[in-house]
């Protein structure tokens, strides 16, 4: 119940492509949805975050849609670069809980 | 120095020594976290601090002892250590807002390797 599902373990897009990452979880009490961004050497930061009252959420070339029903959201990355290869963390926390819950995260390669 | 900073980056030990992981935040924040991040595996929650008291230990083992001095410094104290605990050990921070979506603030990992 507390899982946070991640999709695909790693991802292979061309430049100027769609990335498309998926999460699932089982928790409808899970009320926050954030995406961080990891590089190598670095820790993960946050990139963009959605709350269960919208469907979608764009920032830039990145969009959230939620899926509500589904219990599932996805990680959108139009027209993608090289500089976007990185591990992506999908999470979700409930309430004034601290405690996020992390995917197992998606090594996302964009080729030149 | 801002964001949050953390030492050693690297660190090799034996199963027998005692280290201790250091973490700073410059942000002015009052909770903080350990996390292991470990290959193929979601990043595990271990510890959080919220205005220096712990407020959630994830049945850590007892050979990771954190310490939460004040605000700003979390440590991570090792020993006896095995060696499936080699992983990258991550600090991060946030306002410890209640109530409200808490973005946490991550630090660059500690890399253990216990031989």
């Amino acid at each position: 119940q507390q899982q946070v599902k991640q999709s695909p373990q790693s991802l292979i897009v061309q430049k100027g492509g769609i990335s498309i990452i998926n999460c699932a979880y089982e928790n409808t009490a899970f009320d926050y949805f954030p995406w961080y961004q990891q590089f190598p050497g670095k820790g993960p930061a946050l990139l963009i975050a959605i709350r269960p009252d919208v469907s979608e959420k764009k920032e830039g070339r990145f969009t959230i849609s939620f899926n509500k029903s589904a219990k599932q959201f996805s990680l959108h990355i139009m027209d993608s670069q090289p500089g976007d290869s990185a591990t992506y963390f999908c999470a979700a926390s409930m309430g004034s809980s601290y405690k996020l819950i992390f995917g197992s995260g998606t090594r996302l390669l964009v080729r030149p | 120095e801002t964001g949050v900073t953390q030492t050693p980056r690297h660190l090799v030990m034996g199963m027998t020594n005692k280290k201790s992981l250091k973490c700073e935040q410059h942000l002015g924040h009052n909770a903080m976290y350990w996390y292991k991040q470990s290959a193929k595996k979601p990043l595990e929650l271990m510890f959080v601090y919220n205005f220096k008291e712990q407020t959630e230990n994830n049945s850590v083992p007892s050979r990771f002892s954190p310490e939460c001095p004040n605000s700003s410094h979390l440590f991570l104290h090792l020993h006896t250590l095995q060696p499936e605990d080699s992983a990258l050990y991550l600090c991060a921070s946030s306002q410890g807002t209640s109530g409200a979506p808490d973005t946490q603030y991550f630090g660059p990992g500690t890399r253990l390797t216990v031989l």
